[in-house]
């Protein structure tokens, strides 16, 4: 099955306290992307990656870091998590961007306390 | 990137026909025109795609004018389990590097 699968579902961390949101894809998909969302404020893009060692910032990347060492794992790095960083968060993936089926995680609901 | 405008909500009633207009006035030659639909605090989920004229699948279908300034998704005969937020979203397939969603349409049905 065709699936986008982000780890954890639910967060709560600390202040400062390093963490890692995984995201992998089994489609070979070669774009892959992080967005947030916050009330009234939708989905905002944070990171996305064209390929393997290809990322580039998106809308919304301060606080954040990606990595895209394999082509199915896309891991989003919060190095010293704030409050302002609580938000819903989703992975996605898909062939190329924009004009192709993206394919959505469940989403993480992560809380800075 | 072309962006698109959508209105902010919408209400209908069950059995109802539902018609969400996007506006893309600075759609570009190569662009194509896609549609995601969000439940609360689930990933959006590809509804449907087209170019021009008129694409149908098992869920909605897509109508493109001419110029294709805008596009009309229309869900026809909507239940409750249609409320959700719908997004138009613009973008080639060559030159895009990114996929960026607008505010998106919030759908309630009523019973």
């Amino acid at each position: 099955e065709a699936q986008v699968t982000q780890n954890p579902r639910y967060l709560i961390t600390v202040t400062g306290k390093k963490l890692t949101v995984t995201c992998s894809q089994n489609m070979n998909h070669e774009y892959m992307s992080w967005y947030r969302q916050d009330p009234g404020l939708g989905l905002r893009q944070i990171y996305y990656s064209m390929n393997v060692e290809v990322t580039d910032k998106g809308d919304v990347p301060e606080g954040y870091k990606v990595s895209r060492k394999e082509k199915r794992n896309f891991p989003l790095i919060l190095e010293s998590p704030s409050p302002n960083q609580t938000s819903l968060y989703f992975c996605a993936s898909s062939l190329k961007p924009a004009a192709y089926e993206a394919f959505f995680g469940q989403g993480t609901r992560l809380t800075v306390v | 990137l072309a962006k698109t405008t959508q209105p902010i909500s919408m209400d209908s009633y069950e059995g109802q026909e539902v018609n969400i207009t996007c506006s893309h006035n600075n759609i570009a030659t190569n662009d194509y025109i896609t549609w995601y639909q969000q439940f609360p605090s689930q990933g959006p989920r590809f509804i449907i795609q087209g170019y021009k004229t008129k694409v149908t699948n098992e869920v909605a279908s897509l109508f493109i004018p001419a110029d294709r300034k805008s596009s009309t998704l229309s869900l026809p005969r909507v239940s409750l389990s249609d409320t959700a937020v719908y997004y138009c979203l613009v973008g080639d397939r060559v030159n895009n590097n990114d996929m960026r969603f607008g505010a998106g349409t919030r759908l309630t049905v009523k019973p």
